[in-house]
């Protein structure tokens, strides 16, 4: 959805090293929320934010929403082969309904 | 084990056919949800039903149809009125904390 747009595209990363999946939209994010998703599978739920300046960890894997509750990031720690797949970020816009990024496809390289 | 549950887990269909995806939630969810994802893309509202009986059309509800008759099922059936039904369908339900989770999905093919 051009509401929300996502970046990078792909990532490609040694084992071992941090990175950042950025997350933005034009419009006040009522929720943000962070999937993951390997080929072929579902999505699996990691953190949904609602408050400006909200962080949220889940193991290796910080998500923050900003200030003014149009951008989030999440943050992925020391990371392992295990992390690898796509990243969805997801909206809510007050329309009882989500809107997603078109998604971060990341590759660890060990 | 509580979840939600998609069947097939792929679909082959001859153009000109009707197909219904079956979606199954036990985790006591009023809302549900279905979308459509193509490679590449992120997902896509088809179809939503915040209650039973209830449903609203989501952002690419053409060609498509669903039924709500009860809390636990929102099956979605792709009718040949769909152009380009080939895609992976993805069904979703939402707790009362506004978290939204989703299914395995099922992946549709039109030979």
């Amino acid at each position: 959805s051009q509401e929300l747009e996502q970046s990078p595209q792909s990532l490609i990363v040694q084992e071992g090293k941090n990175l950042t999946i950025n997350c933005t939209s034009s419009k006040t994010l009522y929720g943000l929320y962070w999937y993951k998703q390997k080929y072929g599978e579902g999505l699996i739920f990691l953190m949904m934010l609602q408050k400006g300046g909200e962080e949220k960890s889940h193991e290796k894997i910080t998500a923050k929403l900003d200030e003014k509750k149009q951008q989030s990031s999440l943050h992925i720690t020391a990371s392992q082969p295990s992390h690898a797949g796509i990243y969805l970020c997801g909206a809510d816009l007050g329309a009882q309904k989500l809107v997603f990024g078109q998604g971060t496809r990341l590759t660890i390289n060990p | 084990d509580g979840g939600i549950t998609q069947s097939p887990k792929y679909l082959f269909r001859k153009e000109g056919q009707n197909v219904t995806l079956s979606c199954e939630q036990n985790l006591n969810h009023d809302a549900m949800y279905w979308y459509r994802q193509d490679p590449g893309q992120g997902l896509r509202l088809i179809y939503y039903s915040q209650i039973v009986n209830d449903f609203q059309k989501g952002d690419i509800a053409e060609g498509y149809s669903v039924s709500r008759e009860k809390k636990e099922s929102f099956p979605l059936t792709v009718t040949s009125a769909q152009k380009n039904p080939t895609a992976f369908y993805l069904c979703a339900s939402k707790n009362y904390n506004n978290e939204q989770f989703f299914g395995p999905g099922t992946r549709l093919t039109v030979l």
